[in-house]
């Protein structure tokens, strides 16, 4: 089964952009969509938006439509989320995950991105 | 898009069963059934427990059991063991304008 391994924790300055990998191994990417879910501290899980690979169509939850972009790299079975205009609020821990027939899995180790001045 | 409402907290004792609804409306939850359950541990990402409704996958035990009735989806821990002590997240799909939505979350605690 796939494995999603996602970068290192971040720190970044209000105003800045962030962008987290996430890259598979052990499977067949283009099976899969990849979507972004963040959860914010002790806060419930929220979904941000998604990648078909093996397209290269996005799409986005309206909340975060226009300062969110998710692209994909078939040849590294790689997947960005890209959050630009951080504020505070945008202090959270994102997940990367696999998604097949509407379902979440699997998911990465999740990366901290903390957004601080 | 709003998050699909869970109950804050639910316990049991060892060997008790609890369950969980997760209540949504006719775009999301009652619309399809895509609906799915996933386990969180502290500091840990979440692991799918239960998908489409009510299907559980490899290595989940079948303590572990999902339905459906209307807008509601529900998930029920039986035999409850220490182990299942977690926060437990619904999601559904919400069609392609919306995609998917998650539930506000339900902490299990095992007294």
């Amino acid at each position: 089964q796939v494995q999603l391994v996602q970068s290192g924790a971040e720190v970044k300055k209000p105003g800045s952009s962030v962008k987290v990998s996430c890259k598979a191994s052990g499977g067949t990417f283009s099976s899969y969509t990849i979507s972004w879910v963040r959860q914010a501290p002790g806060q419930g899980l929220e979904w941000m938006g998604r990648i078909i690979p093996i397209l290269g169509i996005a799409n986005y939850a309206q909340k975060f439509q226009g300062r969110v972009t998710i692209t994909a790299d078939k040849s590294t079975s790689t997947a960005y989320m890209e959050l630009s205009s951080l504020r505070s609020e945008d202090t959270a821990v994102y997940y990367c995950a696999g998604t097949i027939v509407y379902t979440f899995d699997p998911w990465g180790q999740g990366t901290l991105v903390t957004v601080s001045s | 898009q709003s998050a699909l409402t869970q109950p804050p907290s639910a316990s049991g004792s060892p060997g008790q069963s609890v369950t969980i609804s997760c209540t949504g409306t006719s775009s999301d939850v009652g619309g399809y059934n895509y609906v799915s359950w996933y386990q969180q541990h502290p500091g840990k990402a979440p692991k799918l427990m239960i998908y489409e409704v009510s299907k559980r996958p490899s290595g989940v035990p079948d303590r572990f059991s999902g339905s459906k009735s209307g807008n509601t989806a529900s998930l029920t821990v039986s035999g409850l063991q220490a182990e299942d002590e977690a926060d437990y997240y619904c999601s559904s799909y919400a069609g392609s304008n919306n995609f998917y939505v998650f539930g506000t979350g339900t902490k299990v605690t095992v007294l």
